[in-house]
């Protein structure tokens, strides 16, 4: 089967750090994809892990442990505009490699 | 990075009818499609994956007479909604992968679709 989580809300203060969770399990992993989106609209791509560790983008990174069925997202330097869901995607390697998604997290940034 | 479009943005319609969404991958070519749909407040659901030139695959509970997917070209895709009811009100986002294969997978921006 096939199972992800992630918090359903977060919040955090203008200028900080915020580190959003998502575990998953699965048979036949093939990627983990991070997505922000803003209400109303379509998501837009943040990152991708494949192997461990972390992979570094601006004020955006984003981590992964495949033993662990585990990967974060780390959002630096936080900006009002960065208020929005943030989701966690899974990709699985049979069939046409389809792209599953938690929940999403809700994340509101306050002055 | 690659240009998604879909049509219409929005659509509202009276319950029973049927409401077609185009998809189109504008600078490259899709292999497969991938149709998503959001409820408020809720992520995005797969509904569907399909090939150009053969028939789409479904998710489970998701009914294949009724959301109907053409993915003639390697360029267009469409979802039917037919006899749409108000439960069917929903985002619909496609998104399609390119035949070379990416680690991203792009979004179309989506369709909100309002059945009356």
């Amino acid at each position: 089967g096939q199972n992800i989580d992630q918090p359903t809300e977060m919040t955090a203060t203008e200028g900080a750090i915020v580190q959003i969770n998502c575990t998953y399990q699965t048979s036949g992993f093939n990627g983990l994809f991070w997505y922000q989106q803003h209400a109303g609209e379509a998501p837009t791509f943040l990152s991708y892990n494949v192997l461990d560790g972390l992979e570094e983008k601006g004020r955006f990174s984003s981590f992964l442990s495949r033993s662990k069925g585990y990967s974060y997202l780390l959002l630096k330097e936080l900006q009002m505009k960065d208020s929005a869901s943030y989701l966690c995607a899974v990709r699985f390697s049979g069939g046409y490699n389809k792209l599953i998604f938690g929940a999403g997290t809700r994340l509101a940034v306050h002055p | 990075g690659a240009v998604v479009s879909q049509h219409p943005s929005r659509v509202i319609c009276k319950s029973g009818t049927s409401v077609k969404i185009e998809c189109r991958s504008l600078d490259f070519q899709a292999t497969t499609m991938f149709w998503y749909r959001q409820f408020p407040k809720q992520s995005l659901m797969l509904m569907a994956t399909s090939n150009e030139g053969s028939k789409a695959t479904y998710e489970q509970g998701v009914e294949k007479d009724k959301f109907l997917i053409n993915h003639a070209s390697l360029t267009l895709s469409t979802l039917t909604v037919t006899s749409a009811h108000p439960e069917d009100s929903s985002f619909y986002i496609c998104s399609p992968r390119p035949s070379g294969g990416y680690n991203e997978q792009f979004f179309g921006p989506g369709t909100r679709l309002t059945v009356l």
